[in-house]
């Protein structure tokens, strides 16, 4: 069955990096565009970015763009989220997701990881 | 502020249906599929409905969804106790280049 482990969440203060990995089984992780989601606390779901099969397209939300780079490894069925210039509007459970299409994107999420939380305080 | 836009709350006795509704322009709902999510407490979100009305084996026919020009919505018939939790929808927009979700509505089960 497809799972989606995400790891690497904590605290860290204002202004520092933490890197997230998710790692990927029951499925060809080569095969599908895959996502990072992240919820605040008590708020809604706010898509990250998107990054290809092959990892040549990317696409980011303005929110994080320039601070946050998503990445993937298919080799070892991984995806990765490096978070730089962390802010407090940062915290929350970030989540790890597939999308549904099969090497084509569909640009609509099937599985979702458990998720991480990060907090970003002094 | 959500570039979908879903109330905030909705609410059922057991039995009855209930809708739930988003609202979004040409540039998302319009132009792209639509996909609904159930999240309940302390859980990641599930997967409930993609391409607007095509449910994934293993939810109930009780759920539908349907799509008209920048709406759409997910319909819950025979409504149930277990149905309580936060509903979302998403699309592709195509004018940001990415994936927007609604608010999110809390469905209580009087």
């Amino acid at each position: 069955q497809v799972q989606l482990v995400e790891s690497g969440g904590g605290l860290v203060k204002p202004g520092g990096s933490l890197r997230l990995s998710c790692a990927a089984s029951g499925f060809t992780f080569s095969d599908y565009y895959v996502s990072w989601i992240r919820q605040a606390p008590g708020k809604g779901l706010e898509w990250l970015s998107y990054i290809s099969n092959s990892g040549t397209t990317i696409y980011y939300a303005d929110s994080v763009k320039g601070r946050f780079t998503i990445s993937r490894d298919n080799a070892n069925h991984s995806l990765f989220l490096q978070m730089n210039s962390l802010r407090a509007e940062d915290t929350a459970m970030y989540y790890c997701a597939r999308d549904r299409g099969w090497e084509l994107p569909e640009f609509g999420i099937d599985y979702w990881g458990q998720g991480t939380l990060v907090t970003v305080s002094s | 502020q959500s570039v979908l836009t879903q109330p905030p709350s909705a609410s059922g006795t057991p039995g009855q249906r209930v809708t739930i509704s988003c609202s979004g322009s040409s540039s998302n709902i319009g132009d792209n599929y639509v996909y609904w999510y159930q999240q309940l407490p302390g859980t990641a979100p599930k997967l409930l409905m993609y391409k607007n009305n095509q449910r994934p084996s293993g939810v109930p026919d009780r759920f539908s969804g349907s799509k008209s020009g920048t709406s759409a919505s997910l319909a819950i018939s025979g409504l149930r106790s277990e149905d309580e939790a936060v509903y979302y929808c998403a699309a592709w927009d195509d004018s940001l280049s990415g994936l927007v979700f609604g608010g999110g509505t809390k469905l209580t089960v009087l």
